[in-house]
């Protein structure tokens, strides 16, 4: 158990819909970063929240959007889902803001979309 | 901008022989650099980092990687390869001089046969 908590473990949804993933940091942690894999774009970085503010922004559709709460955790929330954004994402947490000392990833949300 | 290449989608050994799984990199000032492993169905754990210092690097499970500036590579090495080391391998980076995230790279799956 690495200390980052993602719900849920899996997802199927239709086309159109929308969803909304969780992730609770490690104890302690104050930055959250998402990222999606897939098969064909590898490990893709979303975005990140530091202590409750957007601190960086990736390849992050505008049907997404994520928001890191006062307890410090954190929901990604996609919309108007279609079938490419089947995919694992992840959810990360860091002490610091920039990283340096590496990331502590949760075991993922697969999410499905047919 | 920052960049990690791992030029190969899969690398094979037989068990008890040496293996590298190879990672090159392109930042415009001094890296960070992380190597990560992934095991099915599984979020990304910490191998080993290099921030400063002795260029070679030890981590987890008896990995070790070689930083070499000249050549801007990372390479991840063990002198002796397990059975249970097969699994998806991801080389990141940061580059400290600015603010940015860690970016990774497609990964590099690791088959040990035995």
């Amino acid at each position: 158990d690495s200390g980052v908590t993602q719900t849920p473990k899996h997802l199927i949804t239709a086309t159109g819909q929308r969803v909304t993933l969780r992730c609770s940091p490690r104890s302690g942690d104050l930055s959250v970063y998402w990222y999606q894999q897939s098969l064909d774009q590898g490990l893709q970085f979303l975005i990140q929240y530091y202590n409750g503010e957007e601190r960086a922004k990736g390849n992050i559709l505008e049907r997404f959007s994520a928001q890191q709460f006062p307890d410090l955790h954190s929901e990604l929330n996609l919309s108007s889902l279609e079938l490419g954004d089947s995919a694992l994402y992840f959810c990360a947490s860091s002490v610091t803001g920039d990283g340096n000392y590496g990331y502590t990833f949760g075991s993922g949300t697969r999410l499905t979309v047919v | 901008a920052q960049s990690v290449a791992q030029p190969e989608d899969q690398v094979n050994v037989a068990e008890g022989n040496p293996l590298t799984v190879k990672c090159t990199y392109s930042v415009s000032g001094n890296p960070y650099l992380f190597w990560y492993v992934q095991y099915p169905n599984r979020g990304l754990q910490f191998l080993l980092k290099y921030i400063t210092g002795d260029n070679l690097v030890k981590g987890s499970y008896g990995f070790e990687a070689e930083f070499n500036k000249s050549q801007t590579s990372f390479h991840l090495k063990k002198p002796s390869a397990l059975v249970s080391d097969s699994a998806l391998y991801f080389c990141a980076v940061r580059d400290p001089s600015g603010y940015s995230t860690l970016t990774f790279g497609k990964g590099t799956m690791l088959l040990v046969s035995p």
